[in-house]
């Protein structure tokens, strides 16, 4: 079965400091990896996806086939990054599959 | 150009009773998702929509839960009768087209409390 663990419900990290928040997922083909976030008070939105190979606001994701992995990474947190962050996996034709989130709260 | 439309923004039912959400997607969106979050979850889908036919509703609980696109344009989704595990956020979410590279518009989405 399809499925994507993120194993931290919540990552707590000084501004400045590198975060990692981790993603691996369970599927059988070549699905589309993707990071969503959702910041206080806005909707849910795309942050970056793997086949697009650039980085966002700083963060960058590497599809690791190996370790069946999409970790989330930044070298130098900022306030403005604390939000909910959901990794998702997606085949064509059908609709997200999401993880259960991983707050991030960036401190100064 | 204008995001996806939900209302209403919050709602607050007694179990048993019944309840309807509307989505207005992004124009020129063919493809429509409504997805269920429970608290401390993701998003799970519920149904998807390509124009005015059904993709997916495998996740579903059809025994009370019915959608529909009308048009291909908006969407509504009810919970008929509502039960306590109903309460939970319903995402609706739109895309250009079912291909995985497209990507997928959220809407602020709507709050449903059963008591």
């Amino acid at each position: 079965a399809q499925r994507v663990t993120q194993p931290e419900k919540l990552l707590s990290v000084f501004k400045g400091a590198p975060v990692e928040l981790k993603c691996n997922y369970s599927y059988s083909g070549s699905p589309e990896l993707f990071w969503y976030v959702q910041y206080s008070r806005q909707r849910l939105q795309l942050l970056l996806r793997h086949i697009s190979r650039e980085s966002i606001k700083g963060f960058t994701a590497d599809l690791n086939k190996g370790e069946t992995s999409f970790h989330l990474k930044k070298p130098f947190a900022q306030e403005e990054d604390s939000a909910m962050y959901y990794c998702a996996l997606r085949q064509a034709g059908t609709a997200l599959i999401f993880g259960k989130g991983t707050t991030l709260s960036v401190s100064s | 150009e204008a995001g996806v439309a939900q209302s209403p923004r919050y709602k607050i039912i007694e179990k048993r009773q019944s309840v309807a959400f509307w989505c207005n997607p992004i124009s020129g969106h063919a493809t429509l998702y409504w997805y269920q979050q429970i608290l401390g979850q993701g998003p799970k889908l519920l149904i998807q929509f390509q124009n005015n036919g059904v993709v997916d509703d495998s996740q579903l609980p059809k025994d009370r839960f019915s959608a529909e696109r009308l048009k291909g344009v908006d969407s509504t989704l009810k919970i008929q009768p509502a039960k306590l595990e109903d309460s939970a956020v319903y995402l609706c979410a739109s895309s250009l087209a079912q291909e995985a590279r497209e990507t997928q518009y959220f809407g602020p989405g709507t709050r449903l409390l059963v008591l």
